[in-house]
């Protein structure tokens, strides 16, 4: 257990649905991280949020969008969705400037049919 | 803008033998931080090695090593003594820049997927 958890672990939805992804950091760090991985365009970075604030965007779609809560916790929302949006989704989170670097979660597995 | 190149999409390597996988970074920060993550089938991020920009010696964890030429933004990882279960995905990433009291996101090449035959 990396201390980061993402749920669900798989999703499938049909197209034109809209889902979302929860991530929950790990103990104490105040970024999360936002990436997408697809076998065309590899791992994309899409968002950054810290201490609940927008950090920085990435290749975020429209459609998609996010937010980190009190709590730490983030959610990522896409919607509108398409085949192409089929991908797994990972978070990750990092504690403040340091060397402790960035602790990805298991990630979530969308599948759009 | 910053960019990772890997140029190995696979390589093999014998059981108990060495390997390197190449990277070759774009910057124009003085200050970056490198890292390797090990992707296996199973899907997780693993973190296996991180130099920084300034860090005179070359970074090593166990049998990995990151072999740093700053001169031609190069940043092969080694990996000593295969083991089979060193079969996997393996993604060279550098640290954008930091931002107020945060760790910058990290880019990432399109990885090298490493197959070690017994």
């Amino acid at each position: 257990d990396s201390g980061v958890t993402q749920t669900p672990k798989h999703l499938i939805t049909a197209t034109g649905q809209r889902v979302t992804l929860r991530c929950s950091p790990r103990s104490g760090d105040l970024s999360v991280y936002w990436y997408q991985q697809s076998l065309d365009q590899g791992l994309q970075f899409l968002i950054q949020y810290y201490n609940g604030e927008e950090r920085a965007k990435g290749n975020i779609l429209e459609r998609f969008s996010a937010q980190q809560f009190p709590d730490l916790h983030s959610e990522l929302n896409l919607s509108s969705l398409e085949l192409g949006d089929s991908a797994l989704y990972f978070c990750a989170s990092s504690a403040r400037r340091g060397l402790d670097g960035y602790t990805f979660g298991s990630g979530t597995r969308l599948t759009v049919v | 803008a910053q960019k990772i190149t890997q140029t190995q999409p696979g390589m093999f390597v014998q059981e108990k033998e060495a390997v390197t996988l190449d990277c070759t970074y774009d910057t124009s920060d003085q200050s970056y931080g490198l890292f390797w993550y090990k992707q296996p089938s199973s899907g997780e991020m693993i973190f296996l090695i991180y130099q920084g920009s300034y860090d005179e010696q070359n970074a090593t964890e166990g049998r990995y090593s990151l072999n740093f030429q700053k001169a031609r933004k190069s940043a092969n990882l080694v990996i000593s003594a295969s083991q089979l279960g060193d079969s996997a995905m393996y993604f060279c990433a550098m640290r954008e820049v930091n931002y107020g009291g945060s760790q910058g996101n990290l880019i990432f090449g399109k990885g090298t997927k490493l197959s070690v035959k017994p």
